[in-house]
C-alpha cells in the first residue's frame, strides 16, 4: 500500500528556533495536508495544499507542495512553547482515503 | 462555530461489554469517517460514510460496526471490546467538492479504556 515517510520522527529544539520537517512518498499525491495533534486531542488541520509547487503560510507556519508531487515540507519559524505536539502529514490521490505519515514529535526547551 | 463533536471524551468499558461512541457535526459535510489511533501512531481508518453509503476498510475487524442515522450523526459500535481495542477513536468529516474531497476535519476524540 501507499506509505508516507515523515522525518524526523522527533525534534528537540530551543524556544525561538526554526523547525523543518518533511514527508516523502513513492507515489504521486494531488493533495497534501498538515495536521497538529496535542496530547489527548484530535488532529487540527494547519495547512492544505492542492497544487504542485504551491507555497502556503498560516502565521509562523509555511508548507510547500513539492514539484514532483511526491513530497511536502512544513516549516515553523521562531518556535514558541505552544508549538509542542505531534505533526502529521497526510496525502491523498483523488477520492482515495488519506495516507498519514508516522508523525514528528516536537519538544521545545524554554 | 461549526465543528465536530464527540461524546463521551473518555469511555471505560469492560472486556466483552458492548460500547457505543458518538459523533455529531455542524459542518453539514456529507462524508464522515471513523479512525482508531493507538499511542504514538498515525490514525488508522476503520470506515467512512459517503452520505448513506457505508465504506468499510478491508482490515477493519467485524467487531466494529457503524451507523449513520442522518447527516449530522454517526456512531461507532464495538460489539465485544477486547484489550487490544483500547485506543483513541477519532471522528472526522469532509465535504465533497467537484471530483475531489475537501480537507478532513477531526473531532477531539474519545479515549476508550477496556478493563
Amino acid at each position: 500500500g501507499q506509505q508516507l515517510n515523515q522525518s524526523p520522527q522527533s525534534m528537540f529544539i530551543q524556544e525561538g528556533e526554526d523547525v523543518s520537517m518533511n514527508c516523502t512518498s513513492s507515489s504521486i499525491f494531488n493533495t497534501w495536508l498538515w495536521y497538529k495533534q496535542d496530547p489527548g486531542e484530535g488532529p487540527v488541520l494547519l495547512i492544505a495544499l492542492y497544487k504542485a509547487g504551491e507555497l502556503t503560510s498560516n502565521g509562523r507556519l509555511t508548507a510547500q507542495f513539492g514539484i514532483t508531487r511526491k513530497d511536502s515540507f512544513l516549516n515553523i519559524s521562531a518556535s514558541i512553547p505552544s508549538d509542542v505536539g505531534i505533526y502529521f502529514c497526510a496525502g491523498r490521490q483523488g477520492a482515495q482515503k488519506l495516507v498519514f505519515g508516522q508523525g514528528t514529535r516536537l519538544t521545545i526547551n524554554p | 462555530d461549526a465543528m465536530v463533536i464527540q461524546n463521551p471524551r473518555y469511555q471505560v468499558t469492560q472486556f466483552g461489554k458492548p460500547v457505543t461512541l458518538s459523533c455529531s457535526q455542524t459542518l453539514n459535510h456529507n462524508v464522515m469517517y471513523w479512525y482508531q489511533q493507538k499511542s504514538s501512531q498515525a490514525p488508522k481508518l476503520l470506515f467512512h460514510y459517503y452520505d448513506k453509503d457505508f465504506n468499510n476498510e478491508a482490515d477493519t475487524p467485524d467487531n466494529f460496526q457503524s451507523r449513520r442515522p442522518n447527516t449530522s450523526f454517526c456512531f461507532l459500535d464495538i460489539r465485544s471490546p477486547g484489550l487490544g481495542d483500547a485506543a483513541m477513536y477519532l471522528c472526522a468529516t469532509s465535504g465533497r467538492v467537484r471530483w475531489d474531497y475537501n480537507e478532513q476535519f477531526f473531532g477531539p476524540g474519545t479515549r476508550l479504556t477496556v478493563l
